[in-house]
Order: C-alpha cells, then structure tokens, then sequence
C-alpha cells in the first residue's frame, strides 16, 4: 500500500525539549515538504528537499530542523529554540517532473507543548 | 515577492445552495492546483489546471482556469454536508524549486 506516512499522530512536549517528527513514504518521490498548520490557518512551508542530503529553508524555518540522510525518508526535529511550536504539522512528497507536480500528504503530527 | 490571494476565507452555507472560491495569483502561472482538507485531516490534491480558460468537472465542482492564467475558480453546485472542508489553491513558485505557494485557504461549513 504505498503513501506517505507520518508518526506520532499526537506528541507532546515539554519546555526546552527537542521533538522529531517522522516522514515516510514509499511513492519514490525525489521532493519532500515539511508544512506548519496554525488552526483555521493555510499552510506555511518550513522545510523541503529534492534530493538525498539536500534541503532548503522554506518561509518559516527558525527553530526547526531536518536531514534527508534517505531518499525515503524527512524526519523534522522542532528544537527548543522554536518558541511557539504547537501546530499541526504536515509532510508531503512529489515527483520532480517538470513544472511543480501534485504533492502528496500525510496524515500530520499535532504537537502540543506542556 | 509572489502573493496567492484566496477569497473568501470563510462561508456559510444552508445545503443545497451554491459555494465558489476564488484565487488570485500576482504573476501568470503555469499550472494551479487545489486541494481539499477535511476538519482534523490533511490537505487532499483535487485537481491540477494547466491551459489558459480551462474548465473541468468533477461531479458538482467545477474548476476554472482564467484567460490570463493569473486567476482561477472552484465552484460547487448544490453543496452537500460532504463539501465541509478548507478549500486551498496552489501555485508554482515562480523561483523554481519544485515548490507551491498555497493560498490561506476557503473554509466551508454547510447547514443541512
């Protein structure tokens, strides 16, 4: 059954603790996105790779971090540096084929902090 | 630097009446995208417009794709209490990078 698969669905954190947040999938798509979601809010990008052991800044970037050590795989660590990090997070996957494919998402991670 | 102006941000509907969502882009575009999030889900690709003045259908929505491909439309007929959701829009970065710039999204509620 391929997708996209994200775990925990729930995580809570404690003050001045580093969290990651796991990214999967198994569609062998090159780009993988890491998405912010604030209730009743869009979606703003915090991270994305196209290629194994390569990644850029999105939008939002500060006090988050990623590694793409595996074309398989983009895990996020929301570090203590991030102030406000209970959001809804989300990753997605596409193909790099021409102009900006269909992305794909998981089923997020809600992190709440404690 | 590139702004997706999506309107409006929120409507209420009584089931069975009209709803459109409208997405205004500051560059012209080579494609748009929308996606469809369900409460507590996670956003879900409807479709993908490509050529200047398109229309398609899907059931009762029907996208849009604008003359100057700067501006599109999701319009669904007779909503249902299935419509409930955030309707977002998605255009390419016009830098590059394989990456979309989502619009703040539409958010539908539909009163039976």
């Amino acid at each position: 059954d391929g997708g996209i698969t994200q775990s925990p669905k729930y995580l809570f954190r404690k003050e001045g603790q580093n969290v990651t947040l796991s990214c999967e999938q198994n569609l062998n798509h090159d780009a993988m996105y890491w998405y912010r979601q604030d209730p009743g809010q869009g979606l703003r990008l915090i991270y994305y790779s196209q290629i194994v052991n390569d990644f850029q800044k999105g939008d939002i970037a500060e006090g988050y971090s990623v590694s793409r050590e595996k074309k398989e795989s983009f895990p996020l660590t929301v570090t203590s540096a991030q102030k406000n990090p209970t959001a809804f997070y989300l990753c997605a996957s596409a193909r790099l084929a021409g102009n900006q494919e269909t992305q794909y998402f998981g089923p997020g991670t809600r992190l709440l902090v404690l | 630097g590139q702004q997706v102006m999506q309107i409006p941000q929120y409507q209420h509907v009584q089931e069975g009446e009209d709803f459109t969502t409208y997405c205004n882009s500051s560059t012209t575009l080579s494609n748009i995208q929308w996606y469809k999030q369900r409460p507590g889900g996670h956003p879900v690709f409807l479709i993908q417009l490509v050529k200047s003045g398109e229309v398609k259908k899907q059931k009762r929505l029907t996208f849009q794709f604008g003359e100057a491909k700067k501006n599109s439309s999701l319009h669904i007929t007779a909503t249902q209490t299935t419509d409930v959701g955030t309707y977002f829009c998605a255009v390419p970065f016009s830098g590059g990078y394989n990456k979309l710039i989502f619009g703040a999204g539409t958010r539908l509620a539909v009163h039976p």
